[in-house]
């Protein structure tokens, strides 16, 4: 089935550092979707992003839309404490998409020291 | 308004017992699902509701029924649980189940099969 390769699996960052992960698939994606979940709550929708090359910004969160419509990354910028959790891609493939069926990346988990 | 609320918030059940899950959103949204998730891993879908009907069942086993009564109430009713069903269990929404709507989950109910 569809996968998508998401990177890196987690990350170890000293409180106003930048942060950049990102997800790559073999095929066309039409959505591209960043969530971020913290520990025994659901995921929480961060940025959508919908046309190839799209730049995208939330606060101090910035996603880009690849242009090859195959890849997408999250950069976050001035990392704070609160911003500890997992975050996870999640896309609509261009071909065989099932109505509602995301594809989701495995997740990087982001631990922030003080 | 995005948000999609779930009751109870823990649940432990015995393999024998009978529960159910609920799920509720007034964004006017057509499309609801269920997912379950283990810790640290991403969300696993498991049905999809689109105009209130069953659309996609994953291969559930049937020990899980789910039933949506409106367009905005889900419910997922439990019987004969196994241990590893364990899990938190996600009910999210989204405008229509095709390509290009963002889906929002709900806290998610922790289940603890005993």
């Amino acid at each position: 089935g569809q996968q998508l390769n998401q990177s890196p699996q987690s990350m170890f960052i000293q409180e106003g550092e930048d942060v950049s992960m990102n997800c790559t698939s073999s095929s066309i994606f039409n959505t591209w979707l960043w969530y971020k979940q913290d520990p025994g709550e659901g995921p929480v929708l961060l940025i959508a992003l919908y046309k190839a090359g799209e730049l995208t910004s939330n606060g101090r969160l910035t996603a880009q839309f690849g242009i090859t419509r195959k890849d997408s990354f999250l950069n976050i910028s001035a990392s704070i404490p609160s911003d500890v959790g997992i975050y996870f891609c999640a896309g609509q493939p261009s071909l065989g998409y099932q109505g509602g069926k995301l594809i989701f990346g495995q997740g990087t988990e982001l631990s922030v020291k003080p | 308004d995005t948000e999609v609320t779930q009751t109870p918030k823990h649940l432990v059940m015995g393999m024998t017992n009978k529960k159910s899950l609920k799920c509720e959103q007034h964004m006017g949204h057509r499309a609801m699902y269920w997912y379950k998730q283990k810790a640290k891993k991403p969300p696993e879908l498991m049905f999809v509701y689109s105009y209130e009907k069953l659309s996609i069942n994953e291969s559930v086993p049937s020990r899980f029924s789910p039933e949506c009564p409106n367009s905005s109430l889900l419910n997922l009713h439990l019987h004969a649980l196994q241990p590893e069903d364990s899990a938190l269990y996600l009910c999210a929404s989204s405008h229509r189940d095709s390509s290009g709507y963002e889906q929002y989950f709900g806290p998610g109910t922790r289940l603890t099969v005993t």
